[in-house]
């Protein structure tokens, strides 16, 4: 089965601490890929990152970081020096076949 | 437009109508998709479409909800006799060509059955 479990369900952080977003994943295609999406409060999502399961190295975009991980099933997402903007829901997601399965998604509050 | 379009963004009607919800999805677009996520949920699938090939329907929840897609553009999610459970927010998405393609996602339409 595709699943994709999201454990953390709120965290709330202080602006500027680093905050650290979990995603486990299950599936039994070889090949796959797995997204981040942010979903700030105006609803609308916005894609963050696509990582293929061949890639394993892990990708920096500014304040933003992902940590693949097969031995896992895991692909953490990172956010440095948070920021009150950063304030939002997170979504990991898999695809599967031709379809998305999404996990629960992580609230996360920055505080100021 | 630039982006996926979705009318109407607030719909509130009473339980037993029927609702119409549109999806104009980014041009040139082959992939569409419909997820319908509950008041602090989840994404929950429900169609997708893919060029002129038959639409996977195996997340509609029940034969009360229909979709259709016109030319290959846009998209339009029928529920009939509409419940309270159907309350939610239907977010439409499209991709270039499906598969591993990123999602492109509207601001999605509100529904509230009263």
């Amino acid at each position: 089965a595709q699943k994709v479990t999201q454990a953390q369900t709120e965290i709330s952080v202080v602006e500027k601490e680093d905050v650290t977003l979990d995603c486990v994943y299950e599936t039994r295609d070889t090949t796959y890929y797995l997204f981040w999406y942010k979903q700030p409060p105006s609803g609308e999502l916005v894609f963050l990152i696509r990582r293929n399961s061949f890639d394993e190295q892990n990708e920096i975009s500014g304040r933003y970081s992902w940590n693949f991980q097969k031995s896992t099933s895991s692909f953490n997402f990172t956010i440095t020096a948070s920021q009150v903007v950063d304030s939002a829901v997170y979504f990991c997601a898999l695809i599967y076949g031709q379809n998305f399965v999404f996990g629960p998604g992580t609230r996360l509050s920055v505080l100021p | 437009g630039a982006g996926v379009s979705q009318s109407p963004s607030n719909k509130v009607t009473e339980k037993g109508k029927d609702v119409e919800l549109r999806c104009d999805p980014i041009s040139g677009h082959t992939a569409l998709y419909w997820y319908r996520q509950s008041l602090g949920q989840g994404l929950e699938f429900l169609i997708y479409f893919q060029g002129n090939s038959a639409p996977d329907k195996s997340g509609l929840p029940s034969d009360r909800f229909s979709a259709e897609r016109t030319g290959g553009s846009v998209s339009t999610l029928t529920i009939q006799r509409t419940q309270q459970e159907d309350s939610a927010v239907y977010l439409c998405a499209s991709s270039l060509r499906g598969g591993h393609g990123e999602l492109f996602f509207g601001e999605g339409s509100r529904l509230t059955v009263l």
